[in-house]
């Protein structure tokens, strides 16, 4: 039940700067609630990449950044390089009439040409 | 280290039920809410279901919601998903993930940690 929309994939070169983004609406990202993103290599678990909208973990290269507006959020990943093709998902929480809710988007696989 | 470890999973048939379980280590398990987040093959994130530090807050994807019972065991470090009535639809990769806080209601709440991950099958 992906209620954020993510396109399904972007692709680089290497050095480039590629960009996500994450559309949601007035129950989740609209309402206030952060957004956070999470990187899935192929065949592992999912990581923890950004939180609270623009904050870094340690160990995060700062080659990641995140910004949120609106209904909306995007992740950047700036001089991109081949340890990045992966799977990305942005993650929000949504004020749902029937209890807590946690949602996340669609996902976009990123392609480094 | 923070160390999430998921067993329980299998090849059940539509209708049984499955138990997963998940052992925490390498942080104070009763100070953290803890979720269930499972990936179809080949598809994306869905969360499942979460409860709160004290189990006092417990929320359910409605996908899920009256077949599945979510339950930690504080003194075990533990967490654990009963499954019922499966669907062939439940088929999935579950996660067992820690969250930020306590509790399960909040503006920034997120997952920091995630373990590998369990395999449930159903099908006939």
């Amino acid at each position: 039940q992906s209620v954020l929309t993510q396109p399904p994939s972007v692709s680089g070169a290497p050095g480039q700067r590629v960009t996500i983004s994450c559309t949601g609406s007035s129950s989740n990202i609209g309402a206030g609630y952060d957004v956070h993103w999470y990187q899935q290599l192929p065949g592992t678990a999912p990581k923890l990449l950004i939180y609270g909208n623009s904050n870094r973990p340690s160990g995060v290269p700062d080659r990641f950044s995140g910004s949120k507006s609106g209904t909306s959020a995007s992740l950047a990943i700036t001089g991109l390089q081949a340890e990045d093709e992966a799977d990305y998902y942005c993650q929000s929480y949504d004020s749902s009439l029937s209890g807590p809710l946690y949602v996340f988007g669609t996902g976009t696989k990123v392609t480094v040409l | 280290e923070v160390q999430l470890v998921e067993s329980g999973g299998g090849l059940v048939q539509p209708g049984r039920s499955l138990r997963l379980s998940c052992a925490a280590s390498g942080f104070t398990f009763d100070d953290y809410a803890m979720h269930w987040v499972r990936q179809a093959p080949g598809k994306g994130l869905e969360w499942v279901s979460g409860i709160s530090w004290n189990s006092g807050s417990i929320g359910y994807a409605d996908s899920v919601k009256g077949r599945f019972t979510i339950s930690r065991d504080n003194a075990k470090n533990s967490l654990y998903l009963q499954m019922n009535s499966l669907r062939a639809e439940d088929t999935a990769l579950y996660y067992c993930a820690k969250g930020d806080s306590s509790v399960l209601e909040g503006v920034g709440n997120y997952f920091d940690y995630w373990g590998q991950g369990t395999l449930v099958t159903v099908s006939s």
